[in-house]
């Protein structure tokens, strides 16, 4: 079954802190491990996927396949990073359905 | 460029009565998809269409639930007979979909609100 977990739904953090959003995942071969975003009164956005390898707006994420995890991290946390975080996982083909877990609200405090 | 819009943005329907959602992909995108996010839930796949090809629509909850694309572009969410548990936003996405790089990054539109009295 695919599935995607995460554990927290919400997330409080000072400006400065670091930050870690979890995701575990659950799929029968190897996916794709996203993490959209979606900022106050905008629309869902990708923020990375873990086959870039690259670091978007400071944040970071991991692809742990032994512990099917792929953790969102930022060692520095800003107030425009408060935003509702989802992790999405897809089979590996041209256009693939995308399975979310049900999100992380994350508020950075001043 | 223009992104993928939705029309409407709010709806509210009486309980019985039919909807239709219009969704105007990204120009030149191939893939298109269609998801509905209940309150405090990740979205949930619906429906998947490679051009006018309906390829996937394991994600639509009844019968009541229809989707088209007639002309490759331009689709429609068509809900009959409209229930409560259908109140959500309904969130549509379209990819380029190439072949052999991956999965495509999708591009998701505003989304409607569906309000069912």
């Amino acid at each position: 079954a695919q599935r995607v977990t995460q554990p927290e739904k919400l997330l409080s953090v000072f400006k400065g802190a670091p930050v870690e959003l979890k995701c575990n995942y659950s799929y029968s071969g190897s996916p794709e491990l996203f993490w959209y975003v979606q900022y106050s009164r905008q629309r869902l956005q990708l923020l990375l996927r873990h086959i870039s390898r690259e670091s978007i707006k400071g944040f970071t994420a991991d692809l742990n396949k032994g512990e099917t995890s792929f953790h969102l991290k930022k060692p520095f946390a800003q107030e425009e990073d408060s935003a509702m975080y989802y992790c999405a996982l897809s089979g590996r083909g041209g256009s693939e359905k995308l399975v979310f877990g049900k999100g992380t609200k994350l508020t950075v405090n001043p | 460029g223009a992104g993928v819009s939705q029309s409407p943005r709010y709806k509210v329907a009486k309980r019985g009565q039919d909807v239709a959602l219009r969704c105007d992909p990204i120009s030149g995108h191939v893939s298109l998809f269609w998801y509905q996010q209940a309150l405090g839930q990740g979205p949930e796949f619906l429906t998947y269409f490679q051009n006018e090809a309906q390829l996937d629509k394991s994600g639509l909850p009844s019968d009541r639930f229809f989707a088209e694309r007639p002309e490759g572009s331009v689709s429609t969410l068509k809900i009959q007979r409209t229930q409560q548990e259908d109140s959500a936003v309904y969130l549509c996405a379209s990819s380029l979909s190439r072949e052999g790089t991956g999965t495509d990054t999708q591009y998701f539109g505003p989304g409607t609100r569906l309000t069912v009295l």
